[in-house]
């Protein structure tokens, strides 16, 4: 069973740019979350969708941070304009019901 | 605030001691717990999960929950070098009809030959 795909692997844009990231879930996982991990942190929750509508975004910083996930498959994560402190690692879960699986992440270097 | 506390550590042992890693979290109203490795540089790793107090097995992995003490632990037997990663303790939160995950920040293991 394929997992949880994420890309790009690795992004570096300087600040007020925008940036976009793109994530694939394991078929069948209903629920779909985006993390934030900065070096020496745990993650911590930006946005959950249950199929391709939201079921908590309460920390996400939507003055600059946007997610869809249409047709309750592929998710992507849009930060417009990016600020230093957004450098961090960006991580996609997907789960059938408790059990969270998580991507590769996708590393951004904000400048 | 719900909050998940670990010793980020470093906590070193000796190759073939049992590791042993705590975590308390501050929500009673958690219902699932989990232990994630994080190898430097690579995303986090499901190895254990747990729902009911006690102890639950598998292989040189155990877990223990204690949920009147807020407490979850996971043990590490025979540890090897391999095992030398940071382990991430997490606590399920129901958010609006979700199961978002808190995380600690993670205790940092090194296991020396």
């Amino acid at each position: 069973e394929a997992g949880v795909a994420q890309s790009p692997r690795y992004k570096i844009i300087e600040k007020r740019q925008s940036v976009a990231f793109w994530c694939n879930p394991i078929s069948g996982h209903a629920t779909l979350y985006w993390y934030q991990q900065i070096l020496g942190q745990g993650p911590k929750l930006l946005i959950q969708f249950q199929n391709n509508g939201v079921v908590d975004d309460s920390q996400l910083p939507k003055d600059r941070f946007s997610a869809e996930r249409l047709k309750g498959v592929d998710s992507t994560l849009k930060i417009q304009p990016a600020k230093l402190e957004d450098s961090a690692v960006y991580l996609c879960a997907s789960s059938i019901s408790y059990e969270q699986y998580f991507g590769p992440g996708t590393r951004l270097t904000v400048t | 605030q719900k909050e998940v506390e670990q010793n980020s550590g470093p906590l070193s042992v000796p190759e073939g001691a049992i590791a042993s890693l705590n975590c308390t979290y501050s929500d009673r109203g958690s219902q699932s717990f989990f232990w994630y490795r994080q190898y430097s540089g690579k995303s986090p790793e499901l190895i254990m999960s747990i729902y009911s107090n006690g102890d639950k097995e598998d292989g040189r992995f155990t877990a223990q929950l204690n949920k009147a003490s807020q407490y979850v632990s996971l043990l590490i037997r025979d540890s090897q070098p391999s095992d030398s990663a940071t382990y991430l303790c997490a606590v399920n939160s129901n958010s609006n009809s979700g199961y978002a995950l808190n995380f600690g920040k993670g205790t940092s293991l090194l296991v020396t030959p």
